[in-house]
């Protein structure tokens, strides 16, 4: 079990480009979210797999961002034409469903900072 | 809809003093609740759970009891370390899927 990994940690980009962070999450857990944490606040829900199905998303995920899960395994986050307000931690979880709880695993995070 | 609500900080303490971080929540039916931590740099990682009335959730010292009829799961600790110095976040999951967090209370122990 190595955890949930993010790449990459730190990106910095400029308003307007196109950025992707990528997510592996453990290796039998078939659920994968996506949150997103600006600074002094809490995480707040972006969107969820089921292997490779995405099942929710929420209002905060505006049609620039979009999430793909196409294995079901390793996922992707792309933010096109980033915006300054962009500029978040973003975490991925895992989990796998049926267990006692569903208690989500959390990677390191990728800093995004859009200048 | 589901909301956590937890105390501001930062809470500013001296090693071994006791430590108590306020939980309350709002949800319908009877979510799972959640103690994450996070220390500088890193992300969240689990500090401890409770998925029915009255379980106490227990890990490196740290305890919360899932209460019901008050609807708190109030984070304690006898004993801080400066190594207990990070952000915590109470969450709650219900219907399995996402989960809702807290505003994050930041502790800072002085040796």
């Amino acid at each position: 079990d190595t955890g949930v990994s993010q790449n990459p940690r730190h990106k910095i980009t400029k308003r307007g480009q196109n950025v992707t962070f990528r997510c592996d999450p453990i290796s039998e857990h078939n659920r994968l979210y996506w949150y997103r944490q600006t600074l002094g606040q809490g995480p707040e829900f972006l969107t969820y797999f089921q292997n490779e199905a995405q099942l929710e998303k929420s209002r905060l995920l505006s049609d620039r961002f979009s999430a793909e899960r196409p294995k079901g395994s390793f996922s992707t986050l792309e933010i096109q034409r980033t915006e300054q307000g962009d500029s978040a931690m973003y975490l991925c979880a895992s989990s796998l469903s049926g267990g006692s709880t569903d208690t989500q695993y959390f990677g390191p995070g990728t800093r995004l900072t859009v200048l | 809809g589901d909301s956590v609500t937890q105390m501001e900080g930062p809470v500013t303490l001296s090693e071994e003093a006791f430590l108590t971080i306020n939980c309350t929540y709002t949800a319908t039916g009877y979510p799972s609740l959640f103690w994450y931590v996070q220390y500088p740099g890193e992300g969240l990682q689990l500090l401890l759970k409770a998925t029915k009335a009255d379980d106490k959730g227990s890990n490196k010292g740290f305890e919360a009891t899932y209460r019901k009829e008050t609807t708190s799961f109030h984070l304690e600790k006898g004993s801080v370390q400066v190594s207990d110095s990070a952000v915590y976040f109470c969450a709650l999951l219900r219907g399995g899927n996402k989960l809702t967090f807290g505003g994050g209370t930041r502790v800072l122990v002085k040796p």
